[in-house]
């Protein structure tokens, strides 16, 4: 497979489920990123991972569990969901150099994304 | 806040050549425009970025206006295919990461 794969594409789970999204990228790349996108919202960045390690949150609830176990997979664990949580879950990756200040050149590159219904 | 203002909907005739505006009247001197485009329920896909000179790939053109302070994405042949709603995105290069999505344009190409 190429680019960035996600799995499952489609998960309903109830709110005292536990549950995980899986994400892959065969780019090489080494950053990669968890994305939020509601019904008719914006896409919004929830978590971010630079060399494994998560660099950025942005300010996600707790219920969500990101995990990167090394720079080509990424998941994120659910626990506990609200019904307010059901969106479209996008993973992208992009390449970054080992050093220096940001470029803006880094560009991402998306999976299909998981819809995710919670019951 | 959003850095960019895009019309919320265009129509295109298929076979014909789309163009979508996008303005970013507050672009810093060394900020990129990039563009993605979303088909319904995908993810987002890369479509083209730039600084200043226009750009050319297999997806499309971008012309940015010599102020920078707005661009079009031109898709030439535009097919049904390339219904989709597009963003255009001003990327700050102080972080990373920071790909700040708007509401985009939602693009109908009929036949």
């Amino acid at each position: 497979e190429t680019g960035v794969t996600q799995t499952p594409r489609h998960l309903v789970m109830g709110m005292t489920n536990k549950k995980s999204l899986k994400c892959e990228q065969h780019l090489g790349h080494n950053a990669m990123y968890w994305y939020k996108q509601s019904a008719k919202k914006p896409l919004e960045l929830m978590f971010v991972y630079n060399f494994k390690e998560q660099t950025e949150n942005n300010s996600v609830p707790s219920r969500f569990s990101p995990e990167c176990p090394n720079s080509s997979h990424l998941f994120l664990h659910l626990h506990t969901l609200q019904p307010e949580d059901s969106a479209l879950y996008l993973c992208a990756s992009s390449r970054r150099p080992p050093s220096g200040p940001p470029s803006g050149t880094d560009t991402q590159y998306f999976g299909p994304g998981t819809r995710l219904t919670v019951l | 806040d959003a850095k960019t203002t895009q019309p919320t909907s265009m129509d295109c005739a298929e076979g014909r050549a789309a163009n979508l505006p996008c303005n970013h009247s507050t672009i810093s001197g060394n900020e990129y425009v990039y563009w993605y485009r979303q088909i319904h329920s995908q993810g987002p896909q890369y479509i083209i970025h730039g600084l200043k000179n226009n750009e050319t790939n297999e997806m499309a053109s971008l012309i940015i206006t010599e102020d920078r302070k707005s661009s079009t994405l031109i898709l030439p042949h535009a097919t049904l295919r390339d219904t989709a709603v597009y963003y255009c995105i001003v990327r700050p290069t102080d972080s990373w990461g920071k790909f700040q999505f708007g509401a985009g344009t939602q693009v109908v190409v009929t036949p």
